[in-house]
């Protein structure tokens, strides 16, 4: 099956600096790259995805890369504000691509 | 995107007992999913609610433990049966549209076992 590893477990950084997570994935066949943050108590939301045909996609502060030959892709957070501390878990399609396995999750914590 | 009710918000079970997890969407979707979300851990995925057919579990997780229904195409229930204080988790189902993977989750039931 699919397995999804996710790094760092933990990102502390100062207010206005930028953080990356990554993850690897082990099936060259996934088209599909989500990232989802969950605030404390709160359910998992959709933050950006991307589709294997792009490299890259762009939302304001947060990006994703994706590399397919290295079968990895980053979620990139710029200016960092402390409401994006929360905790980020990227997802790869699985099982014929209808359902997601998770990566393990990344804390993030952006101090003042 | 899609609207998802889930209820109830959270629970707290005697051992030995069943709960019955609902998940109401505000519109047809493919595909259904239910998660177990332990303290500090990733979502694991149960199973995926089938319309009109029997769950498809994922490896640990068993039908007599966690049977599954889903009628029609907006709604589904997930019951933890005969629970044990290993069962306190946070359960959470999800939806997939019909455009591509996308999978936007219910705002969970936290669930303890004393």
């Amino acid at each position: 099956g699919e397995n999804v590893e996710q790094h760092p477990s933990t990102l502390s950084v100062q207010e206005g600096d930028s953080a990356v997570i990554k993850c690897t994935y082990s099936d060259s066949a996934s088209n599909y790259f989500p990232w989802y943050k969950q605030e404390l108590g709160k359910r998992p939301q959709l933050i950006i995805d991307i589709r294997s045909n792009v490299g890259e996609k762009k939302d304001q502060r947060i990006a994703v890369t994706l590399n397919k030959t290295a079968k990895h892709f980053s979620l990139h957070i710029t200016e960092t504000q402390p409401e994006d501390s929360a905790v980020y878990f990227c997802a790869v399609p699985a099982g014929g691509f209808q359902k997601l396995v998770f990566g393990t999750g990344t804390r993030l914590l952006v101090s003042p | 995107s899609a609207v998802i009710s889930q209820k109830p918000s959270r629970d707290i079970c005697q051992r030995g007992t069943s709960l019955t997890i609902q998940c109401q969407v505000d519109s047809q979707v493919t595909m259904m999913f239910w998660y177990r979300q332990q303290p500090g851990q990733s979502l694991t995925l149960i199973a995926t609610a089938n319309q009109g057919s029997e769950a498809t579990y994922e490896s640990g997780f068993v039908i007599d433990k966690f049977p599954i229904s889903r009628p029609n195409l907006t709604f589904s229930t997930l019951t933890v049966s005969n629970m044990s204080p290993e069962d306190s988790s946070i359960y959470l189902c999800s939806v997939q549209t019909s455009t591509g993977n996308i999978q936007y989750f219910g705002a969970g039931t936290r669930l303890s076992v004393l």
